[in-house]
């Protein structure tokens, strides 16, 4: 699976959109770009996922570049309860387990 | 809609003891996976099953062993507890090809 790399930490102001960054320019054509997020000390919560095409939920919106290097997943609205490390995984759509590195720390302050 | 149940959800235990933990899966979800996270440490795998046979392994020590029953739920047994061993343990199920992992609300433990 491709590796990724993200901000080590991001803060947002309440009711702002939080836009998390990722890149992963060594993602392969079969692999999908998913992202989890996990709250102090929960299980991981899936928010998201897509392969070439921008994709939204009621969760959130995930923007991928054309190339398929990076992309953003984006709280429309951030809340004080979207404070979490936020993972962004690659890997293929059947691919089994998820390999999880450095996420982002997103902090949402009123 | 159910989702997937670890417990305990504490445990305390002395070196050198052993410990068990529980996962059971969301039903209709045949694929379960096990990982540990340490304090301030992202989860890191260490052994997957489907159908009651293992799939995948990762960086689980020779202390640990897994298993999946026929009601597909499954156990980790830890022996010969160390410190490190001190961590939160998150089990993970997926339905067949399922396109994600729903992960429970983990079991912290604790070897003294």
């Amino acid at each position: 699976d491709a590796k990724t790399t993200q901000p080590p930490s991001m803060d947002c102001a309440e009711g702002r959109a939080a836009n998390l960054p990722c890149n992963h320019s060594t993602i392969s054509g079969n692999e999908y770009v998913y992202w989890y997020r996990q709250i102090h000390s929960q299980g991981p919560q899936y928010i998201i996922h897509g392969l070439k095409n921008n994709e939204t939920n009621e969760m959130a919106s995930l923007i991928i570049t054309e190339d398929r290097k990076s992309s953003t997943l984006i709280l429309p609205h951030a809340t004080l309860r979207d404070t979490a490390v936020y993972y962004c995984i690659v890997r293929v759509i059947q691919g089994g387990k998820l390999i999880f590195g450095q996420g982002t720390e997103l902090s949402v302050k009123p | 809609a159910a989702g997937v149940i670890q417990s305990p959800r504490h445990l305390i235990k002395e070196k050198r003891e052993t410990a068990t933990l529980k996962c059971y899966p969301i039903p209709r979800h045949d694929t379960v996976y096990w990982y540990q996270q340490g304090p301030g440490q992202d989860p890191q795998f260490l052994i997957s099953f489907y159908e009651k046979m293992q799939s995948d392994k990762g960086s689980i020590p020779d202390r640990f062993s897994a298993q999946q029953f026929s009601d597909y739920h499954s156990e980790l047994n830890m022996s010969s507890l160390e410190l490190g061993d001190s961590a939160l343990y998150f089990c993970a199920s997926r339905e067949g090809a399922g396109e994600k992992l729903f992960f429970g609300s983990g079991t912290q433990l604790s070897v003294l």
